[in-house]
């Protein structure tokens, strides 16, 4: 079964470092999203990514953040200058279609800044 | 804006229990409607889905009904195991992104 797969499992960088979260989104997607969990609280949407840009963004996806998709099949996160409070779990996702249908899920990257 | 409530956990379930998790939405258009559910240390795993009023969705016993009059849409299980243990996330989307609840989490005992 297709699925969407991250990297790395975890990550621990310090405070004002930059940081590259890696995703491969299912192969014949074309929808693209990151949300974030910060530890014991919900699921909070990042950013949807579409035709080679940024369709919609949360008022959390500031100026530090931005996404990219460098090849046919990467699909990337970075963060400028981490902040504590950027320690979360970041989950991708990937959606064949975009309204009202599924979106499938990574298994998540751990950030944890110190 | 849209957003989901979902009643709080933990929920605390022998096996073989009957369980029940709601969820209620706000939403202005006609948004399809999720259940996701967390394992311990994994990622998100659609659960179940309903794309319109009256659907039913159901999965590994599990079953949620998109009831517009009420605008809920409460997971339900007839008999729970230990392997249900997990977060239960309600979501929605109207748009392209999916609005989700708190999470409740369900905790099975033997």
């Amino acid at each position: 079964e297709p699925e969407v797969t991250q990297t790395p499992s975890h990550q621990v960088t310090q405070m004002g470092q930059e940081v590259i979260l890696r995703c491969v989104p299912i192969s014949n997607h074309l929808y693209f999203y990151w949300y974030r969990q910060i530890l014991g609280q919900k699921v909070e949407f990042l950013v949807s990514f579409y035709n080679n840009e940024i369709s919609e963004k949360s008022e959390i996806f500031d100026d530090q953040f931005s996404v990219e998709r460098p090849d046919g099949s990467n699909f990337t996160l970075k963060i400028r200058s981490t902040k504590l409070e950027d320690s979360a779990m970041y989950f991708c996702a990937s959606s064949g279609a975009v309204v009202n249908t599924e979106a499938f899920f990574g298994q998540g990257t751990r950030l944890t800044v110190v | 804006g849209d957003s989901v409530t979902q009643m709080e956990g933990p929920v605390t379930l022998s096996e073989e229990a009957f369980l029940t998790i709601n969820c209620t939405y706000t939403a202005t258009g006609y948004p399809s409607l999720f259940w996701y559910v967390q394992y311990p240390g994994e990622g998100l795993q659609l659960l179940l889905k309903a794309t319109k009023a009256d659907d039913k969705g159901s999965n590994k016993g599990f079953e949620a009904t998109y009831r517009k009059e009420t605008t809920s849409f409460h997971l339900e299980k007839g008999s729970v195991q230990v392997s249900d243990s997990a977060v239960y996330f309600c979501a929605l989307t109207a748009t392209d992104k999916l609005i989700f609840g708190t999470g409740t989490r369900l905790q099975v005992f033997p």
